[in-house]
């Protein structure tokens, strides 16, 4: 039962520079979703996807940009990482939107800019 | 004001006693109300969900919602040191083009054995 696998689980960038965060889930959920948690913090909807091809932004897109071309995977990927996007990530998915909704969250990303 | 308002502890309860959680909003056409609990440096798992007012019990988890006053609270009975952790209060946010779960900033608790 793999659920909602991500990786890399830590990653340390120098600032300038660029990478993907994979995640991959294999419940055949319809929506995903890409949170960000500072420390201390709540956690910030970034991006989320109703589809495979269907994807649109959440609360903090600025920085980020998502690609959803089958159902199983939704990969974010960081362009120029600043120190501001230092925190941890967290990929979810969910059968639907519904009042019945509950989130499946991966394991999380530790990112790291310096 | 925060969409989603928590106190953010931490919250420390003996071991045995009721730990008391509480969650405000600000929408008032929030209809889904949810409560998150976070151990240290893993990921969320949902616990509890509720849409109506009053009370919805599971187990030694109790959550009340009252729309009027626009607070949710989460009970633990019989706390366990198992249970510390993180509370996050999550709402669906009614307004906007993009009904999302907001989230709030979370109350840390800690039950002394």
């Amino acid at each position: 039962n793999a659920g909602v696998t991500q990786t890399p689980k830590f990653r340390i960038l120098k600032i300038g520079q660029s990478m993907t965060l994979q995640c991959t889930q294999d419940m055949n959920h319809n929506y995903m979703y890409w949170y960000r948690q500072d420390p201390g913090m709540g956690l910030k909807l970034i991006y989320y996807s109703v589809g495979a091809g269907i994807t649109d932004k959440g609360e903090v897109p600025n920085g980020y940009n998502v690609s959803r071309s089958t159902t199983e995977d939704f990969p974010l990927r960081l362009e120029l990482a600043a120190p501001s996007q230092t925190s941890v990530y967290f990929c979810a998915s969910s059968y639907s939107r519904g009042r019945g909704e509950k989130l499946f969250f991966g394991s999380g990303t530790q990112l790291s800019v310096l | 004001q925060k969409e989603v308002e928590q106190n953010s502890g931490p919250l420390s309860v003996p071991e045995g006693a009721i730990a008391s959680l509480n969650c405000t909003y600000s929408d008032r056409g929030s209809q889904s109300f949810f409560w998150y609990r976070q151990y240290s440096g893993k990921s969320p798992e949902l616990i509890m969900s509720i849409y109506s007012n009053g009370d919805k019990e599971d187990g030694r988890f109790t959550a009340q919602l009252n729309k009027a006053s626009q607070y949710v609270s989460l009970l633990i009975r019989d706390s366990q040191p198992s249970d510390s952790a993180t509370y996050l209060c999550a709402v669906r946010i009614s307004s906007g083009s993009a009904r999302q779960l907001t989230f709030g900033s979370g109350t840390q608790l800690t039950v002394l054995p």
